[in-house]
């Protein structure tokens, strides 16, 4: 069954670093996603992708992120600058359509902010 | 803005006993609803979801939901639990032409032998 993947599964870091988290979207998909979800918090919406442009981002979307599709299959989510309070699980959705279009999740990258 | 409540945060049930997890959505119009369940160490893995029609809706691992739109749920329900089945489960919703899902807090389930 075809999967939406992940890499690094974890990441530490320390604050002010640049961090690159990596997705690989399933094939065919067109629409890609993060959400992240703060240890003990709800799974937050940050961004959505389409067509090689975000077509939203939610205020947590500042400018110390940013989202690309390098190479038509990897799907990229670049922290400029970490923080204390970007250490989260990051996870990476991808979708075929956007009406009635169910979200496929990666398994999710454990970032750690020091 | 559409939100999602769920309102028990902890479940614990006996293996074979059945299982009914709340979920109430705030929004104007029907939106789409989903489950999620989260094992640990893993991702999010749909179990469900109601975009129209039957109100009643199956879904992998035996797990079913029913969409009241006059109570504004969509509760999860499974008639016999497994012990595989101890996870985070999280309700979601979105609008039909919008890109982003709203999760509720998640319920967390245990289940004793």
């Amino acid at each position: 069954e075809p999967e939406v993947t992940q890499t690094p599964s974890h990441q530490v870091t320390q604050m002010g670093q640049e961090v690159i988290l990596r997705c690989v979207p399933i094939s065919n998909h067109l629409y890609f996603y993060w959400y992240r979800q703060i240890l003990g918090q709800k799974v937050e919406f940050l961004v959505s992708f389409y067509n090689n442009e975000i077509s939203e981002k939610s205020e947590i979307f500042d400018d110390q992120f940013s989202v690309e599709r390098p190479d038509g299959s990897n799907f990229t989510l670049k922290i400029r600058s970490t923080k204390l309070e970007d250490s989260a699980m990051y996870f990476c959705a991808s979708s075929d359509r956007i009406n009635t279009g169910e979200l496929f999740f990666g398994e999710g990258s454990r970032l750690t902010v020091l | 803005a559409q939100s999602v409540t769920q309102p028990d945060i902890h479940i614990t049930v006996s293996e074979g006993a059945s299982l009914e997890l709340r979920c109430n959505y705030s929004y104007g119009a029907t939106p789409y609803l989903f489950w999620y369940v989260q094992s640990p160490g893993q991702g999010l893995q749909l179990l469900l979801k109601y975009f129209s029609g039957d109100t009643l809706v199956q879904g992998i691992k035996g797990f079913e939901a029913e969409f009241k739109r006059s109570q504004s749920s969509f509760n999860l329900r499974k008639p016999s639990v497994h012990w595989s089945d101890a996870a985070e489960y999280f309700c979601a919703v979105r609008r039909s032409n919008d890109y982003k899902l709203s999760f509720g807090a998640g319920t967390t389930v245990t289940v004793r032998a």
